[in-house]
């Protein structure tokens, strides 16, 4: 399953709405993870189930979508959300992760 | 709260074996997905393999000939046997630990918990 994002990387300032999208070669229901990378550290996952936010990770983040199309949208960002995030599905193996989204400030 | 650390040699020599080990502290290795993740310098992330901590393995085709996972709960260690090197397969390697959620009370086999890396590099 072939996962694809848009765009690779935007621009935007402290307090802007950002919306992230993920595309599946094919349907994988649910089974959708977020994470966040920052330079030189390990990922972190922001999200799962589509939507449900993992411990610890700000409600300005939330996502949504189902079957092949999906969103992670940040409310409004914030200094520390300036990352590349990744979509990755695992609905089956092998788990496989979009090619990421990095987020730079404007 | 569980961590992981990876270990092995930075430089290995093409055609030869690379070998990584995942240390777990803090942690149960039962009832978890372990798996191993790798990033290509500058590039995206891709999934080696998972071993269940019931013995059951399944690896990415793209690698499956040359890949084997072990998993040894009674020292807390996780490991990645990769064969025949190429320079293709210079990248930092990631050990994780699959999600475990509270909320829906499931063991999910995408990764939760990392280790912070290991780069590895193939050269002569």
């Amino acid at each position: 399953i072939q996962m694809t994002q848009s765009p690779s990387s935007l621009s935007a300032s402290v307090g802007d709405r950002v919306t992230i999208t993920c595309r599946a070669s094919q349907g994988i229901s649910n089974d959708l993870a977020w994470y966040q990378q920052k330079p030189g550290k390990a990922p972190k996952i922001m999200l799962y189930d589509v939507s449900r936010l993992e411990s610890g990770v700000p409600s300005r983040f939330s996502g949504s979508g189902s079957g092949t199309e999906f969103t992670l949208t940040i409310s409004s960002l914030q200094p520390e959300d300036f990352a590349t995030y990744y979509c990755q599905h695992y609905y089956t193996t092998p788990l496989t992760f979009g090619g990421g989204t990095k987020v730079e400030i404007k | 709260q569980v961590r992981l650390q990876e270990s092995g040699p930075g430089l290995v020599k093409p055609s030869a074996t690379l070998s990584l080990t995942c240390s777990v502290s803090d942690a149960s290795m039962n009832n978890f997905y372990w798996s191993w993740i790798r990033q290509s310098p500058g590039k995206g992330l891709e999934w080696i393999g998972y071993f269940y901590y019931t013995g059951t393995t399944n690896y990415n085709p793209s690698l499956n000939s040359r890949v084997t996972l072990s998993l040894d709960t009674s020292k807390s260690l996780f490991s990645l046997r990769l064969t025949s090197v190429t320079a293709a397969d210079t990248a930092v390697y990631f050990c994780a630990r699959g999600l475990y959620s509270a909320a829906t009370g499931h063991f999910y086999a995408t990764p939760g918990v990392w280790g912070q890396g290991i780069l590895v590099t193939v050269s002569s």
